[in-house]
């Protein structure tokens, strides 16, 4: 299979504070991982691209800053969200694609991150 | 104009109907088309996966795509009530996803 993982699963942080939540391939290597946010009943917005070892693709409207992506190895991306505001909670859901043309399209998604900030 | 749309329901149907969900698209360049399961709070999990026009069938699922009217389908057949999910159709665009809006189906016992 190609399971990803994602954790916390859930966290409650207080206004201000900055929170990390990670995403593993646990089965194969991810040459791409991406990041969503997802707000109740409304679709997948894609909020990054991640390629392993170097910077993060962000898109429009989405801040570099506060929203801090490290893809450190194939198998590990993280987004840390700084300075935390109740306007940030939201669904954060994470997705891997594999190396290869053969498998370019196929994308396999975390079970998600809920994030409150009080 | 959205690329994808898609109604967002929600779609309420008894047990054990025929379900067709469907999106719309605008670029006709597009040629990969999925659909992608969410239950709440959790993951999109994919579902079908389609080239170009055609039909494809899984178990209970068929996929399906019009690409002179730019439209494609997902009929489940005999419908469960843990098929009670939100359904979101995907194409690729340049190196990501392009999603529906999501549709809210529920299979009533």
């Amino acid at each position: 299979g190609a399971v990803v993982s994602q954790h916390p699963s859930w966290v409650i942080c207080k206004s201000g504070t900055s929170v990390k939540i990670e995403c593993r391939s646990l089965d194969f290597q991810a040459t791409t991982m991406f990041w969503y946010r997802q707000f109740p009943k409304q679709s997948l917005m894609l909020m990054a691209t991640s390629n392993e070892g170097s910077k993060a693709t962000y898109e429009q409207g989405v801040e570099k800053d506060k929203f801090l992506i490290n893809h450190a190895s194939l198998t590990l991306s993280t987004l840390t969200v700084t300075s935390a505001h109740p306007e940030d909670s939201s669904f954060y859901i994470c997705s891997a694609r594999k190396g290869g043309l053969a498998s370019y399209n196929e994308q396999f998604f975390g079970p998600g991150t809920r994030l409150t900030v009080l | 104009q959205k690329e994808v749309e898609q109604d967002p329901g929600p779609l309420s149907v008894p047990e054990g109907a025929i379900v067709s969900l469907n999106c719309t698209y605008s670029n006709s360049a597009f040629q990969y088309f999925m659909w992608y399961r969410q239950y709440s709070r959790k993951g999109p999990e994919l579902l079908m996966y389609t080239y170009s026009s055609g039909n494809k069938e899984d178990g209970r699922f068929t996929a399906q795509v019009d690409k002179s009217s730019k439209y494609i389908s997902l009929f489940i057949r005999d419908s469960q009530p843990s098929d009670s999910a939100t359904y979101l159709c995907a194409t690729h665009g340049n190196y990501q996803l392009i999603w529906g809006a999501g549709t809210k189906l529920i299979i009533k016992p």
